[in-house]
Formats: C-alpha cells, structure tokens, sequence
C-alpha cells in the first residue's frame, strides 16, 4: 500500500521570505502522480502543483514549485516570495496513473504560519 | 455549478441518529469521490463513482456508510446509527472523468459532529 509521509507538523516562513516544505512517500509503482494541496481554514482542498512521475523536470506554478527525487522517493514543495494568503495547511498526495485506480492518499499535513 | 458544492456545512447529531450529506458536483463531471478528514489528519478515501455506479468502495469503514449517484450527478453520502468516531469533515469532490491526470476539485465539507 502507498503511504506519504509529511514530517513536518508545523513551520513558519517570514513575509516575502522562501520555504521549503518535506514529503516523501513510498510505492512500488513507477506510474504515478504526486500532489500539494493546500487547506485554509473553509475547509476546501485547492490543487498547489502536480507532477508525473515519468517526467523528470520539476514542475512550476508561479512561486510554487517542487524538488521531485524519485529514486529517493522525495516530493518537496518550495514557496518563494511568501505572502500572508500562503497561510494554511499544506497536504502532500499520492495518486496512481493506472485508470480505474482514483484514490488519493493523503499525508498528515503541514501548516505554515507567514510572521508579517 | 461553478464548484462543488456540499451540505449541509455543519451537522450535529445525536449517537445513533441516522445522517444525510449531499454533494453537487461540478456541472458536467462524471467522476465524484467522498473522502472523510479527521482532526489532525489527511483526507482518507471512501467511495468513487464513474457515472452512477460505484467503482470503488473499498473506503467505507463497515455497512453503517453508504452513498448513492441515483442520475450520475448529485451524491448522498448515508451514515445510520451513527457513533462519536463518525465526527469528523466530510469532504466531496469531482473531476471532469477518471484517471491520474486530471485535476480534482473539491467542495468545503460538511462537519458531522456526532454527540
């Protein structure tokens, strides 16, 4: 079965300043996707960044982008620039390619906190 | 609808009360999933559905759970005879159709609290 593990329950990052977020995971597939999603406080799961895990350049949106080590099966997501509406929880997710296969698997998530 | 849509937002309950929550997909997508979120943790999966039917329930925690897709759009998610453990936000998604690459969009939840 395919766990995610997100080692950090909590950080903070100043204003303006970057940060990086650690998630590794563990599968014995070679064909999948990985995920951050971010929560704020409405509850609802907003998609941050997706990548394939046969693509081999990291995948970038704006000031979010992510550091995929797939042999040593690490997901990192780094924010630059930080702003105060960056504040939330982060999830890491894991989701194989194979059609028919939807779950998503979640990890237990990082909040960070933006110091003004 | 312009995203997924879930209700009620809240629901408080009494141990043993039997529970409906709705979801509204986004308008036009066949795939819908519920997945329930605990305090402190991740979404863990429950049920998808392709179209009407079920594709995969393995998620559901025993046979007090049950969800419906009756037209393919609308998604009721059944507890009965609910416990304290079912507290918990209850999280609805959709996306355009099945498979890995395809974005899923998620409502707000519905915060069951079981008294």
């Amino acid at each position: 079965a395919q766990t995610v593990t997100q080692s950090q329950p909590e950080m903070s990052v100043q204003e303006a300043e970057t940060v990086t977020l650690s998630c590794t995971y563990d599968t014995s597939e070679s064909d999948y996707y990985l995920f951050w999603y971010k929560q704020p406080p409405s509850r609802q799961m907003i998609l941050v960044i997706r990548q394939e895990a046969y693509k081999q350049q990291n995948a970038t949106e704006n000031r979010f982008s992510v550091n995929f080590q797939k042999a040593a099966k690490s997901f990192s997501l780094k924010i630059s620039d930080s702003q105060l509406g960056d504040a939330a929880m982060y999830f890491c997710a894991y989701r194989y390619s194979n059609f028919g296969n939807e779950k998503l698997t979640f990890g237990t998530g990082t909040r960070l906190t933006i110091i003004p | 609808g312009a995203g997924v849509s879930q209700t009620p937002s809240n629901k408080v309950t009494e141990k043993g009360k039997y529970v409906e929550l709705r979801c509204d997909p986004i308008s036009g997508h066949t795939a819908l999933y519920w997945y329930r979120q605990s305090l402190g943790q991740g979404p863990e999966f429950l049920i998808y559905f392709q179209g009407t039917g079920a594709a995969d329930d393995s998620g559901l925690p025993n046979d007090r759970f049950f969800a419906v897709r009756p037209e393919g759009s609308v998604s009721t998610l059944k507890i009965q005879r609910t416990e304290r453990g079912d507290s918990a936000v209850y999280l609805c998604a959709s996306s355009l159709t099945a498979g890995g690459g395809n974005t899923i969009y998620f409502g707000e939840g519905s915060w069951l609290t079981v008294v």
